[in-house]
């Protein structure tokens, strides 16, 4: 069964840049995406975007171009980084897999989550 | 953006009784393919979000069939027809058609 963990820093300092990794085991990342979503401290969830196990990616358009998401396949890993944080940055920020729909494989679901680590800015 | 907008926020309900969430969104969820971009997800508490309704109406593996999803276009609604304890947590919609957002969340809780 396919596992997702997360890890970095707890805490970050303002105009840093915060470097996340999401660790895949108990499976392959071919054939799949995998995605980075947020929960801001009001628990409104922010999906940030996703990367397909090539290497192609797909950023949510309303968020600034501060987020950058990459794979390494060799270790099972990809990984976000967001420049220039913020106190808004403060989150739990979570990685999940994107697999495809059993009726319908065109589409993706978010099928699989990691337990989420929190991130908070501060100085 | 594609704004999705869920009511109640807050839903207490009584075990065994039905339940109901709505979710707006500002665009048409409606693919070319015939199916609706749409997904229900629940957060319990201390854990993260699952997977509950697909495309709309479709239950995921393992979901009970007391959950239920209908709806098209910009109208959605999730429906559980017997509440139970196990149910409460944050429901989340969350729209797939352009880029992903989620709403707002609603909040079951036993009365």
């Amino acid at each position: 069964q396919v596992q997702l963990q997360e890890s970095g820093p707890g805490l970050v300092k303002p105009s840093e840049t915060l470097s996340l990794i999401c660790t895949v085991s108990g499976g392959s990342m071919s054939s799949y995406y995998w995605s980075w979503i947020r929960q801001t401290p009001g628990e409104r969830l922010e999906y940030i975007g996703d990367i397909y196990y090539t290497g192609s990616t797909d950023y949510n358009p309303s968020l600034k171009s501060r987020f950058t998401i990459s794979v390494d396949t060799s270790k099972n890993q990809f990984s976000l980084k967001v420049r220039s944080v913020t106190a808004a940055d403060t989150a739990v920020y979570y990685c999940a897999r994107l697999g495809p729909a059993a009726t319908y494989s065109y589409y993706y679901y978010l099928d699989v989550w990691g337990k989420g680590t929190t991130v908070t800015v501060s100085s | 953006d594609i704004v999705m907008t869920q009511s109640p926020l807050s839903l207490p309900v009584t075990p065994g009784e039905p339940a109901a969430i709505s979710c707006r969104s500002s665009q048409s969820l409606l693919h070319r393919s015939g199916y609706n971009y749409l997904d229900w997800y629940l957060q319990k508490p201390g854990q993260s979000p699952q997977l509950l309704i697909y495309l709309g109406s479709n239950r995921a593996s393992g979901v009970p069939d007391r959950f239920n999803g209908s709806g098209s276009g910009t109208n959605f609604t999730l429906k559980i027809s017997r509440v139970e304890a196990e149910d409460v947590g944050v429901y989340y919609c969350m729209q797939a058609l352009q880029s992903r957002t989620f709403g707002q969340g609603t909040k079951v809780e036993i009365k």
